[in-house]
């Protein structure tokens, strides 16, 4: 039973465009959402991440939107650089269980064309 | 800066080996995690451990062990190896609500 899914797993888009990243979850228990980087050989890298009290959050060119009764994530860059080309992970935890366990997501590769 | 070390980044095992794979971090977070991943499968979490020598399966943890001595060493064991645990592991520990990785280790048994 997959709870939290990336429905695309792959995606490109034009160098300085917007590129559009979604994440749907079936979890009500969820409350912290976060989205992961992953280069080839290398661990995921944090990027953003958003509580469900809020529906929006703002890094830089990195923006992380959450739509709580739609149970639907999506993040947003822009604009988007070939240094973007990456795998990325959504993850949902629910926080007050306090172990911090994650549940991820399948992935979606990002190829940003030159 | 959160620093999580892997000791290896690539390991070729043989069928029925026994397999460690050792995780340190340099702080004092107590929650520490092993992932694999897998193309179209995403990361998926084998064993957690919320302090020394305490340790909770995960989502897959048929053919995996854990051991937690100290507090910084989080160590993965694969009893005897299959070539269905090809894969990359993947540690983390997390600090708050977010998680940090280790570089990860990938691991061919053959």
């Amino acid at each position: 039973d997959q709870q939290v899914k990336q429905n695309s797993p792959s995606l490109s888009v034009q160098e300085g465009r917007i590129s559009i990243l979604n994440c749907d979850y079936t979890n009500s228990m969820f409350d912290y959402f976060l989205w992961y980087k992953k280069y080839p050989a290398e661990g995921p890298t944090f990027l953003i991440s958003i509580s469900s009290i809020k529906d929006k959050n703002e890094d830089g060119r990195f923006t992380v939107f959450l739509n709580k009764s739609a149970k639907h994530l999506s993040l947003h860059i822009v604009p988007s650089q070939p240094g973007d080309s990456a795998v990325y992970f959504c993850a949902a935890m629910t926080s007050n269980f306090g172990n911090e366990k994650l549940t991820f997501g399948t992935g979606t590769r990002l190829t940003i064309i030159p | 800066d959160v620093k999580v070390t892997q000791s290896s980044r690539y390991l070729v095992k043989r069928t029925g080996e026994k397999v460690f794979l050792e995780c340190v971090q340099d702080m004092d977070h107590e929650n520490m995690f092993w992932y694999r991943q897998d193309p179209g499968l995403g990361l998926r979490l084998i064993y957690f451990s919320y302090d020394v020598k305490m340790k909770e399966k995960g989502d897959i943890p048929e053919g995996y062990s854990v051991s937690r001595e100290k507090k910084e060493r989080f160590s993965l064991i694969l009893e005897s190896a299959s070539t269905n645990q090809t894969s990359m592991y993947l540690c983390a520990i997390s600090s708050g609500e977010t998680q940090y990785f280790g570089p990860g280790t990938r691991l061919l048994v053959l």
